[in-house]
């Protein structure tokens, strides 16, 4: 099987701009997070989506902002960057067995962030 | 709300030296998920171990062990005979059943030969 993939791996973008990350999760995951990981700050968990839907969500503002399609796919979106946003955004997806039991977590490479 | 503490930024080891890496967690929830994860230098997480709540048992996989207490809210992870390959960072993670995680600081172990 396949690995989480995540593109473009490196981006460089301006304060004030936005950015669109892409994330494709392991065939048959249904599940997918989204991670933004700093040296001061730790893996911090910004949203889960599963079947389409945002199922939980951490504390980010809200120019943070996500959506999954209906192939699973994830697409996570940063609106008017901060040079804070600064940053590796880790794709994991999950399988999910319905009713509950959360199963381990696959991650992407990641994708590498730099405002400037 | 949850949340997960390593309070070991970083260890230091020499090679063959047995080490334990800490994890204390604390939830409201009665079923939960506990997850070991390594980051080597490389950068890419691994899984490397997954717990229920009602699932108290100890695992052994070759030099990894994990004790997981709920008593103590503590799932601890030895390194037995560490060699220099375990140099990473390790994670301890908390899933709930609605999929919310929560994930350590993260401890980075060094291992010198």
């Amino acid at each position: 099987k396949a690995g989480v993939t995540q593109t473009p791996r490196y981006l460089i973008k301006t304060r004030g701009q936005q950015v669109t990350l892409s994330c494709s999760p392991i065939s048959g995951h249904r599940s997918v997070s989204w991670y933004q990981q700093t040296p001061g700050q730790g893996l911090q968990f910004l949203f889960e989506y599963f079947s389409e839907t945002q199922r939980n969500k951490g504390n980010f503002p809200g120019r943070f902002s996500g959506r999954q399609f209906s192939n699973s796919r994830s697409e996570m979106n940063v609106s008017t960057l901060e040079l804070g946003d600064s940053a590796l955004y880790l794709c994991a997806s999950s399988f999910v067995v319905a009713g509950g039991s959360a199963y381990e977590q696959y991650f992407g490479p990641g994708t590498r962030l730099t405002v400037t | 709300a949850q949340k997960v503490t390593q309070a070991q930024t970083e260890i230091s080891v020499v090679e063959k030296e047995d080490v334990t890496l800490d994890c204390v967690y604390e939830t409201r929830d009665t079923t939960y998920y506990l997850f070991w994860y390594k980051q080597p230098p490389s950068g890419e997480l691994v899984f490397l171990i997954r717990r229920n709540s009602f699932d108290e048992q100890n695992e052994i996989s070759g030099r990894y062990s994990w004790n997981f207490q709920k008593s103590t809210s503590s799932f601890n992870f030895t390194i037995t005979a560490s060699q220099v390959v375990d140099s990473a960072v390790y994670f301890c993670a908390l899933t709930t059943n609605a999929g919310k995680s929560t994930f350590g600081d993260g401890t980075t172990l060094t291992v010198k030969p």
